[in-house]
């Protein structure tokens, strides 16, 4: 089984739509988060959940909403997005700090 | 602020020279480091972590990585590139208990015949 898996792949939405990405975790971890990045960049985070809570919330723009409706699950609900919004959104759990993290292989997010 | 430098955008090397990938972080303590590899379009994948104990560390696909408290650094080495090495490099750091990790901004290794 992959470990952390998002879906879709692939993303096309136009700035009036309304979209959401899904992140699914089989480690058992107990915080997952959203990270942005764009091309040539590292990974920039966005959300923190952490049992369930959200945690953290870098002063992202309210176009993006997480959710986290149980331990294993991940959501991020899109909404008017700007098309300086498309990039490579990965997900990521973790287990502590001496850990690291377990990415997905992201969703490439195109707004036209 | 703790931040993180990787002070070479890309680097170059021949397939089977050794390798070494600069990284610093500025931190007053000793924060957890780690350095994950990035093929294009892809998710990150965790090379190997430091958070205390043996200053030289073992990872997968044979990469290993020294820390040095005196130079602030946490290096990454293989001896013997393959072409398949060839991807982005992040060092990263957390202190915060594992909530907020900082990524440098990538090294590009780029490996020739």
């Amino acid at each position: 089984d992959t470990e952390v898996t998002q879906t879709p792949k692939h993303l096309v939405m136009g700035m009036t739509n309304k979209k959401s990405l899904k992140c699914e975790q089989h480690m058992g971890h107990r915080a997952m988060y959203w990270y942005k990045q764009k091309a040539k960049k590292p990974p920039e985070l966005m959300f923190v959940y952490s049992y369930e809570k959200l945690s953290i919330n870098e002063s992202v723009p309210s176009r993006f909403s997480p959710e986290c409706p149980n331990s294993s699950l991940l959501n991020l609900h899109l909404h008017a997005l700007q098309p300086e919004d498309s990039a490579l959104y990965l997900c990521a759990s973790g287990g502590g700090p001496r850990y690291g993290y377990t990415f997905g292989s992201g969703t490439r997010l195109t707004v036209v | 602020a703790q931040s993180v430098t990787q002070p070479d955008i890309h680097i170059t090397v021949s397939e089977g020279a050794s390798l070494e990938l600069r990284c610093n972080y500025s931190y007053g303590a000793t924060p957890y480091l780690f350095w994950y590899v990035q093929s294009p379009g892809q998710g990150l994948q965790l090379l190997l972590k430091y958070f205390s104990g043996d200053t030289l560390v073992q990872g997968i696909k044979g990469f290993e990585a020294e820390f040095k408290r005196s130079q602030s650094s946490f290096n990454l080495r293989k001896p013997s590139v393959h072409w398949s090495d060839a991807a982005e490099y992040f060092c990263a750091v957390d202190h915060t208990g594992g909530f907020k990790t900082i990524f440098g901004a990538g090294t590009r290794l780029f490996v020739k015949a």
